[in-house]
């Protein structure tokens, strides 16, 4: 059963362009969503959230957009750099104190 | 200030045998949650730790076992090694009074198993 799907397994963009990381989730229960990154040898970081009463948040160079009636979110990140390249986890949750569940990640590589 | 901190950071073992992998917890923390990332996946939950007791618990067959000290730190045993648990295990602490969407998991580097 998988609740969350990130259909592009990678995605190559050049350095100053934008990146656009994709969400599709099934469990219309979800009532947040969180964006994490990870790095080769170390645990995933909390990057951006948004709250299922929203449809945008935005942190300097990062926006995660929602839209409930598609299931979907995207992260868009706005120039990207070198530094991004990563692997970027979507993670929706349920409730008060529920576990976190995680898509299988999209590998996001930023060409200089 | 102390992030999460998992030991050891490599292991290996032989098909049969049984691990302990151990996590402390960021500082003012008062939940472990334990992962599994196998390759090009993301991080499966195993189970999750408050107040020393198993809140929640993901869909990993009873091999998998845990415990949470006094001092929030956690233990994650796994017996009956198979070649299949070959994983990232990571450990993730969180604050649970805070709000979940605002606080989110902080995750440590990870304990690589490999079971031959």
């Amino acid at each position: 059963d998988q609740q969350v799907k990130q259909n592009s397994p990678s995605l190559s963009v050049q350095e100053g362009r934008i990146s656009i990381l994709n969400c599709d989730y099934t469990n219309s229960m979800f009532d947040y969503f969180l964006w994490y990154k990870k790095y080769p040898a170390e645990g995933p970081t909390f990057l951006i959230s948004i709250s299922s009463i929203k449809d945008k948040n935005e942190d300097g160079r990062f926006t995660v957009f929602l839209n409930k009636s598609a299931k979907h979110l995207s992260l868009h990140i706005v120039p990207s750099q070198p530094g991004d390249s990563a692997v970027y986890f979507c993670a929706p949750l349920r409730g008060y104190g529920q576990n976190f569940v995680f898509g299988p990640g999209t590998r996001l590589s930023v060409l200089p | 200030d102390a992030g999460v901190t998992q030991s050891p950071t490599h292991l290996i073992k032989t098909r049969g045998q049984q691990v302990t992998l151990r996590c402390s917890p960021k500082s003012g923390h008062d939940t472990v949650s334990w992962y599994q990332q196998a390759l090009g996946q993301g991080p499966q939950f195993i189970f999750q730790y408050y107040e020393e007791e198993e809140r929640q618990r993901g869909n990993f067959p009873d091999r998998f076992s845990g415990h949470q000290f006094p001092n929030y730190s956690s233990e994650l045993n796994v017996n009956a090694l198979l070649l299949g648990d070959s994983a990232l295990y990571l450990c993730a602490s969180s604050l649970l009074g805070a709000t979940q969407g605002n606080s989110p998991l902080h995750f440590g580097n990870g304990t690589r198993l490999t079971v031959t």
